[in-house]
């Protein structure tokens, strides 16, 4: 298996424009998490999923950001309209139930 | 809720040296910690995992303990080297999994 790949790798865009981030897990793996890396705030979660079902989305700032897991195999992260703070780097990771954690190399947004 | 602090924030060494970079956790119910090397704009890399059932794991030069009733873990890097230059973040897998902010190393040649 090629790992949690996560695309783009780079994305700039302008505020107010809409960003789609987009995962692909590991196969097998239950669970999906997103989280977002910035320097003052180092990694919060922001949504997980068990089974392609949201379970907790209370790290989602803003209803700007949404997720979605149509398949097992797929997930989005879209953050609509965006704004110059939106930026930082953006990790999708997928774990089996309760063990090790893998992560995708992430996307850094920059919102200008 | 979970709160994982790290502690050194920074740590600069000379090369060959041994060190121990020290997380800590304030819910012990936890499933495992996991300890992840990040360089400079890549990803996570999972170094170590410890289930909450064991005490450490090795691989190669890092050794990771942990003491769930105290709430504490420990990366131990032997004979250090250039090449683990890097941030060294520890996870708690609770109901979901908490990072630290970490502990960014720096080893001179």
């Amino acid at each position: 298996d090629a790992g949690v790949i996560q695309s783009p790798r780079h994305e700039v865009t302008e505020m107010g424009q809409e960003v789609t981030l987009r995962c692909k897990p590991i196969s097998g793996h239950d669970y999906l998490f997103w989280y977002r890396q910035t320097m003052m705030r180092g990694l919060e979660l922001l949504i997980y999923f068990n089974n392609n079902v949201p379970i907790d989305d209370s790290g989602m700032p803003e209803d700007r950001f949404s997720a979605k897991m149509p398949n097992a195999s797929f997930s989005t992260l879209k953050i609509q309209p965006s704004e110059p703070r939106d930026s930082a780097v953006y990790f999708c990771a997928s774990s089996l139930t309760a063990t090790e954690a893998f992560f995708g190399q992430g996307t850094r947004l920059t919102v200008v | 809720k979970q709160e994982v602090t790290q502690i050194p924030a920074a740590l600069s060494v000379p090369e060959g040296e041994n060190l121990v970079l020290n997380c800590s956790f304030t819910d012990s119910a936890i499933y495992n910690l996991q300890w992840f090397r990040q360089d400079p704009g890549k990803g996570l890399t999972s170094l170590l995992l410890i289930q909450s059932s064991q005490r450490e794991q090795t691989s190669g030069r890092l050794n990771a303990s942990l003491d769930k009733s105290s709430g504490r873990s420990t990366l131990y890097i032997a004979a250090s080297q250039p090449g683990d230059s890097a941030t060294y973040l520890c996870a708690a897998h609770g109901s979901r999994l908490t990072f630290g902010e970490g502990t960014q190393l720096t080893v001179n040649p």
